[in-house]
């Protein structure tokens, strides 16, 4: 499987600042997801990123609060903008491909966010 | 929409006392069900994916089975170090989008 890192690992962050997640993957693949969980809930997908491309959204999800990048075949990045509290969650990305099974998305670390 | 559904929410086992998970799932034509393991401040651990109905995998104490409506997640003779939180998700579409359950927290005691 695909070896993959966030950083930062965790960020205590105050209201209506911005933070930028890191998501590396030390294989190229073809599939990058964004995912957040909010505490004590499950896993709700934000968005895919695209190589290449705009990111794809999820239905309550929006570009300008959590704006994507993804330069190449390794490397996203999401930022969270303009925070509230509410956005106090675990951020995680996600790949599909590199050396795993070619649907099987394996999981980063997380980034612990929590929003003052 | 899909929907998953996990149950119980939560199970608390003792050492040795084996039991099964639920993961009911209502779909549009399902291409794959995923059972992941998470612990407390980690990312989700690939367990098995699950295709068609009647289909089985195993992994140490754990079992996975599928059938049209539900997969079950079992596990023999647990041991403490298989405390987490077992997510169940859903594959469908075209995309490699997953649909997550809300999780059964497991908790093995001496």
């Amino acid at each position: 499987s695909a070896v993959i890192s966030q950083k930062p690992s965790r960020d205590i962050c105050q209201r209506g600042t911005s933070l930028t997640i890191q998501c590396q993957v030390d294989s190229q693949v073809t599939m990058m997801f964004w995912y957040r969980q909010q505490p004590g809930q499950s896993l709700t997908l934000i968005a895919t990123a695209n190589q290449g491309s705009e990111a794809t959204y999820e239905s309550g999800f929006v570009i300008d609060k959590f704006p994507i990048s993804r330069p190449n075949l390794t490397f996203s990045t999401l930022t969270v903008s303009n925070m509230s509290p509410e956005d106090s969650s675990i951020y995680l990305c996600s790949v599909v491909g590199g050396q795993g099974a070619s649907d099987t998305q394996y999981f980063g670390p997380g980034t612990r966010l929590t929003v003052l | 929409e899909d929907q998953v559904t996990q149950s119980p929410e939560a199970l608390r086992l003792q050492e040795g006392e084996s039991s099964s998970l639920n993961c009911s799932y209502t779909v549009s034509g399902l291409r794959g069900l995923f059972w992941y393991r998470q612990d407390p401040g980690k990312g989700p651990e690939f367990l098995f994916t699950l295709y068609s109905a009647g289909e089985e995998k195993e992994k140490e104490r754990l079992k996975a089975t599928l059938t049209k409506k539900e997969s079950f997640l079992h596990i023999t003779a647990p041991k403490p170090e298989d405390s987490a939180t077992y997510l169940c998700a859903v594959h469908t579409g075209t995309a490699s989008k997953l649909t997550f359950g809300t999780g059964t927290r497991l908790q093995v005691t001496l």
